[in-house]
Parts: C-alpha cells; sequence; structure tokens
C-alpha cells in the first residue's frame, strides 16, 4: 500500500530527445506527487509537484502529467540537455505523513 | 541559509565500531529526517522527528541503529555496532510542514569494512 513503483531503472537519451520516467502507486489516499532530482555527490532536491486535483503540470521543459484512475505519474523532460544527467526520484504522500519515494531512475542525456 | 549541514561527508570504519552521524537542520523546519540510500533499495526512510520529538521509527533496521534530536538545530544517527552491510549514505532532510519542500544535506557516505 505504501510503494511507489518507479520505471525505468535507467535511462540514455540523446541530447533535444524526450525523456520520459513513470511511476505507480497503490494507495489511493496519496494526495501530493512530487518529483526529486539528484546530482552526483548531492542529496535529492525538489523539482516539481503535483496535487490530483489536476491531470498536468508543466515548469520550463519538465511537465507531471497525471492519471488519478490509472493511478500513475510520469515526469516528462522536454528538450533534454546533457546538464539533466541525474537520477530522478517520484514520490508521494497522503498528506500527513513522510514522503514513500521510488527507487529512482539514473538518467544520462548524451550529445 | 547554509542549508541543512550533514558531517561527515565520508566515513570508514572497521566492523564493530560506534558511528555517528550528525544533522544541523535549516532553522524553523519542525521536522527532521534520516534516510538510507542504497543501489538496491533506493531511499529509505529511517526515522523522523518532529519538534525534536522522535515520531516513527519503524525504519530504524535493527537496534544497532538509534537517533537523538536533543534540540532544534541538531540531530545525531548513531551505529554501534557498524557492520559492513551499513554501508550507504546516509541522509538527513528538513522541512517546515509534513510532506512538502524537504531539504536535503549532501549525505554521509559511509564504508564499513
Amino acid at each position: 500500500q505504501q510503494q511507489v513503483k518507479q520505471s525505468p531503472q535507467s535511462l540514455i537519451v540523446q541530447k533535444g530527445g524526450i525523456s520520459i520516467i513513470n511511476c505507480a502507486y497503490e494507495n489511493t489516499a496519496f494526495d501530493y506527487f512530487p518529483w526529486y532530482q539528484q546530482f552526483p555527490g548531492k542529496g535529492p532536491a525538489l523539482l516539481i509537484a503535483i496535487r490530483p486535483d489536476v491531470s498536468e503540470k508543466k515548469e520550463g521543459r519538465f511537465t507531471i502529467s497525471f492519471n488519478k484512475s490509472a493511478k500513475q505519474f510520469s515526469l516528462h523532460i522536454m528538450d533534454s540537455q546533457p546538464g539533466d544527467s541525474a537520477t530522478y526520484f517520484c514520490a508521494a504522500s497522503p498528506g500527513n505523513t513522510p514522503l514513500v519515494f521510488g527507487k529512482g531512475t539514473r538518467l544520462s542525456v548524451i550529445a | 541559509d547554509a542549508g541543512v549541514i550533514q558531517s561527515p561527508r565520508h566515513e570508514v570504519t572497521e566492523m564493530g565500531q560506534e558511528v555517528t552521524l550528525r544533522c544541523k537542520p535549516i532553522s524553523g523546519h519542525d521536522y527532521l529526517f534520516w534516510y538510507r540510500q542504497t543501489m538496491m533499495r533506493g531511499l529509505e526512510l529511517l526515522i523522523y522527528f518532529n519538534n525534536n520529538v522522535p515520531i516513527d521509527d519503524s525504519g530504524m533496521p535493527e537496534d544497532r541503529f538509534s537517533a537523538k534530536m536533543p534540540n532544534a538545530s541538531f540531530s545525531t544517527l548513531k551505529i554501534q555496532p557498524s557492520e559492513p552491510r551499513d554501508s550507504a549514505v546516509y541522509f538527513c532532510a528538513s522541512s517546515r510542514q509534513l510532506p512538502y519542500g524537504y531539504t536535503f544535506g549532501s549525505g554521509t557516505r559511509l564504508t564499513v569494512v
């Protein structure tokens, strides 16, 4: 019930391409879905977040798509750049407990 | 604000030794979290505090692990005795409100040989 399943485990994308990372959850009480970005040697940092009352949220080249009926949400990185190479974590919470994190996706953007 | 400060950045110790990891959260953040990161298990929540009080320590793997928060600006995670399987990166994070806006420290990479 508390798991967030993230895929793929790793991803290689050409510069300028679209990176897509997916997450699925079971707990219907979850109502906050953030994505965190982690560079090597650093802690994760909040990238973008969504609540289930909207189906999409966009911030610059980063977009979260949310499908409440399927209990899935995804991160899309448009025009991927080498500087986007990092590990990305999805997470979820029902709002009154700590975040549950996915296992992470290591993204490599190659020129 | 200097962010969440963790020390040491790296720790190499021998099996059986005591290890203490330290964290200074952001001032004004009422919540403090300790996470462990491994390739196999990702980010695991070990324990979290609210206003210096431990709320949930169900993620602490064994009695060898203990955590304290004696005041609002300092927390420790202690492993005694340490074992090779404890090797991981340990993160401290803080936030003003559950579950929003976590700020993570840069982590402590622990190697137990």
